[in-house]
């Protein structure tokens, strides 16, 4: 069965520090990738996605994740962290090309920054 | 495009009473997908419909259970509510259908369930 890990449960770092997210996933084949964020008090959204093309994605606010197939990862990166992206980030994967896949979640990386 | 809107917003249900969610999706979108997320389980898939047919399922018992409307409205019902049923339900549409290339989910701000 698939599955989504997010080994850091809560990352503390300070203003302008570099951000680095690890997401794994288990699935033998090809699979559609995404990054989405919570801030407080707001809905999901989508930070960042990968179906196909080159593995490094930029997304919104300055995020960008590399998909490496062979380490089965798609960790999530910023050079320089802001107060304002304090929040909960989820990776998660859905396996493509299948009408009956389904999309799994990782268990979430709080990020708290010091301002 | 006005965004994912679910109702309500807040819930406060007993045990064993049965409840019913809705959820509004993005004008054009034709898949709607259902999460029950808490601070224990995280975000857990319940179930995802498309054109009014249920196209996956999670795994929860039976007692929840879903619907599609031909305007693409979704609804979420839970029945014999549980304590642990209580968590934020999750709705989120999609252009197109889990696995293919436009599936990029849109949440709502969810509906908060309290089961006492």
């Amino acid at each position: 069965a698939q599955s989504v890990s997010q080994h850091n449960h809560h990352v503390i770092l300070s203003e302008a520090a570099s951000l680095e997210l690890g997401c794994n996933y288990s699935y033998g084949g090809t699979v559609n990738l995404f990054w989405y964020v919570q801030y407080p008090g707001q809905h999901l959204q989508l930070l960042l996605k990968y179906f196909s093309g080159d593995p490094l994605v930029k997304g919104i606010k300055g995020f960008e994740a590399e998909f490496i197939k062979s380490k089965f990862s798609f960790n999530l990166r910023k050079p320089s962290v802001q107060w304002s992206d304090t929040a909960e980030y989820f990776c998660a994967v859905n396996p493509a090309y299948s009408s009956a896949s389904k999309i799994i979640f990782g268990s979430g990386t709080r990020l708290s920054i010091r301002p | 495009k006005a965004g994912v809107t679910q109702t309500p917003r807040y819930l406060i249900k007993t045990r064993g009473q049965q409840v019913t969610l809705s959820c509004s999706p993005i004008s054009g979108h034709r898949s709607v997908s259902w999460y029950q997320q808490t601070p224990g389980q995280g975000l857990q898939f319940l179930f995802e419909y498309f054109s009014e047919t249920q196209r996956n399922k999670g795994n929860f018992p039976g007692r929840f259970s879903g619907r599609q409307f031909s305007n693409s409205r979704s609804e979420m019902n839970v029945s014999t509510l549980e304590l642990g049923d209580s968590a934020l339900y999750l709705c989120a549409s999609s252009l197109g259908l889990a696995g293919s290339n436009s599936y990029e989910q849109y949440f709502g701000p969810g509906t908060r369930l309290t089961v006492t």
